[in-house]
Formats: C-alpha cells, structure tokens, sequence
C-alpha cells in the first residue's frame, strides 16, 4: 500500500523566512502528488498538485514544489513566509483521487 | 455552488449511542469520500464512494456505514460510538476517480465529533 512521510511536524519561523517541508511517499507505479493545506479551524484547501510534465510546480499563494522521481520526493518550498501561512500542510499520493494517502502532516507556526 | 457541506459542525454523543453524519455535494460529482482527522495521524481514508449505489472500504472503516442513494448525498454511520471515534471527520468528492484523473479533491468544513 502507497504511504507518505513528512518530517519535522512542528516548524516554527519568523516572517521571512523560507520554509521547506520534506514529502517523501512510496509507491512503485505512476502517482499523482497534491499538498494541501488546513488554516486554524478551515477545512483542506489544495496548494498544488503535481500529475505529469514539468517536476517544478507552482501553486497558490506562492508556494511551489518540485518532484524529484529518483528520491520518491515533493518537497514544498515558499521562499518568503508571512504570519498568514501560519497552518497545517498535508502532502497526499495516489492514483487518481482514488484512496489519497495522506501524511500526518507539519504545522507551520509563523512569528510575526 | 456550495461546494462540499457537511452538518453537523459540532457533536457530543455517549458511548453506544448512533448517529448519522451528513455530507452532500452540488458540484455532480462522482467521487466522494470521508475521512477523518486525528492529531498527528494526518488523514486516513473511512469510506469512499465511486458514484450512486456503489461504496467500498478504506483505512479505517471498522464502526462505521455508509450508503449512496444519490449522487449528491453521502452519509457517514456510526452504529454505536466509542470513544475512540472522537475525531474530526472530513467528506471530501471529485468529479472522476479512475486512475488517469486530475481532478481536485474537494473537501467539506469537518464535523467535529466528541464521544464521552
């Protein structure tokens, strides 16, 4: 069965900073790759998604993320964060939208 | 559109007490799907539904049901609560689920349930 990892799930930064979060899932065959996110007390929202062509993708609010096949990776990066990215990010794989495995997710906290 | 809606927002029930979770979807949407939501688990997969009359199992399905007589609506069951079923609960649809889709998953505002 397909599973995803997140590293480090509490990340606390000041404004400005750059944020990385690790995404690294497993599975052998052709997987779709979303990010989403949670602000406090909001439902899931897709950041972006990665399904074919070019592995760096970009989505809303400045975030992007790049696929890199070779380390079962997609890793999401904003290179200058605001307090309003304070939230929970969650990377999910599968095949097509069918059974998305989620990880357990980060929870940004961004300092004023 | 009003998208994904969930109710309740909020609910309380008793061990060994039932109750049904509402999810509806005015989008058409073929795929649909609950999850739920605990602290560090991310989300796991309950129930999913691939169009009307037609459900499977996920993750976790133990303690709960589920049915689709309609495309829009997806009801989430929980035959007799336990403790452990406190959770958030998330219903989410896309309009296609075969393997080729790039559809957006979309997903309701959640169902807060606490079971004493």
């Amino acid at each position: 069965a397909q599973s995803v990892s997140q590293h480090n799930h509490h990340v606390i930064l000041s404004e400005a900073a750059s944020l990385e979060l690790g995404c690294n899932y497993s599975y052998g065959g052709t997987v779709n790759l979303f990010w989403y996110v949670q602000y406090p007390g909001q439902h899931l929202q897709l950041l972006l998604k990665y399904f074919s062509g070019d592995p760096l993708v970009k989505g809303i609010k400045g975030f992007e993320a790049e696929f890199i096949k070779s380390k079962f990776s997609f890793n999401l990066r904003k290179p200058s964060v605001q307090w309003s990215d304070t939230a929970e990010y969650f990377c999910a794989a599968g095949t097509g939208n069918n059974r998305l495995a989620f990880g357990k997710g980060n929870q940004v906290v961004v300092i004023p | 559109n009003a998208g994904v809606t969930q109710t309740p927002k909020f609910q309380v029930l008793k061990t060994g007490q039932s109750m049904t979770l509402q999810c509806a979807q005015d989008m058409n949407h073929e795929y649909m799907s609950w999850y739920r939501q605990d602290p560090g688990m991310g989300l796991r997969l309950i129930h999913y539904s691939v169009g009307a009359g037609i459900t499977d199992q996920g993750e976790v399905p133990n303690g709960y049901n589920v049915s689709r007589s309609t495309t829009e609506d997806f009801p989430l069951r929980l035959l007799s609560a336990a403790p452990s079923q406190t959770s958030v609960y998330f219903c989410a649809s896309s309009y296609s689920w075969d393997r080729s889709s790039t559809d957006t998953q979309y997903f309701g505002p959640g169902t807060r349930l606490t079971v004493l």
